[in-house]
């Protein structure tokens, strides 16, 4: 069983720009959540995805967007890229069931530096 | 509105001391509460988690819905210890995405 990945480690890109990043889940996981994660501050829910649908959306504008796979390894793209865009990207995987039973396994982030 | 409140940006305590990193919540319904950890240059994990009621590295928690606290507590802190830690909550219901506060960086003096 492999654990979550995400890929890049760091990138930096300019204000305008557009940016992809990547996340794999954890094996037999069909939701993902991504979070922002600024400096200084805990991670802010973005959005989830599950089984390849948007399931809840964080208070984030629509130039955040996403896409989950079927093999459940998904998708954040950011467009226009704003200064505050800079932050670290946390994708977490899960399994949905009973309560207790759900529980979220991180990845370890990209770094996104907007300049 | 959903707001998880952690106090402290930083607590340091000396070894064998014991250690509580506060966390207040707001929450319209029955929260399910959690502790992250976040170690040097790991990614974050789950500590613990009310529901399941156990304790995890000599840490426990808590839940006072009169106070609406879950703060986190071990006896004797261990110098491992040392890392960023997160309280969170969430709906009850399967799915429900994770509200964080901002953390508290625990650093534990030999």
């Amino acid at each position: 069983e492999t654990g979550v990945t995400q890929s890049p480690t760091h990138l930096i890109k300019t204000r305008g720009q557009q940016v992809t990043l990547r996340c794999s889940s954890q094996s037999g996981h069909n939701t993902v959540s991504w979070y922002q994660q600024a400096l200084g501050q805990g991670p802010q829910f973005i959005f989830q995805y599950y089984r390849e649908e948007e399931n809840g959306r964080g208070n984030f504008p629509p130039r955040f967007s996403g896409l989950q796979f079927p093999n459940y390894s998904s998708e954040l793209n950011v467009n226009a890229l704003e200064l505050d865009d800079s932050a670290l990207y946390l994708c977490a995987s899960s399994l949905p069931g009973l309560a207790g039973d759900d529980e979220q396994f991180f990845g370890p982030g990209t770094r996104l530096t907007v300049l | 509105a959903q707001r998880v409140t952690q106090p402290e940006k930083l607590l340091s305590v000396f070894k064998g001391a014991p250690v509580e990193l506060k966390c207040n919540y707001s929450y319209s319904g029955s929260p399910e509460l959690f502790w992250y950890v976040q170690y040097s240059r790991q990614r974050l994990q789950l500590l613990l988690r009310h529901i399941s009621r156990e304790s995890i590295k000599g840490f426990t928690a808590d839940l006072n819905k009169g106070e609406t606290s879950f703060h986190l507590k071990k006896p004797f802190a261990q110098e491992e210890d040392s890392a960023m830690y997160y309280c969170a909550l969430s709906g009850l219901s399967g799915n429900t995405p994770l509200v964080f506060g901002k953390g508290t960086r625990l650093s534990v003096i030999a």
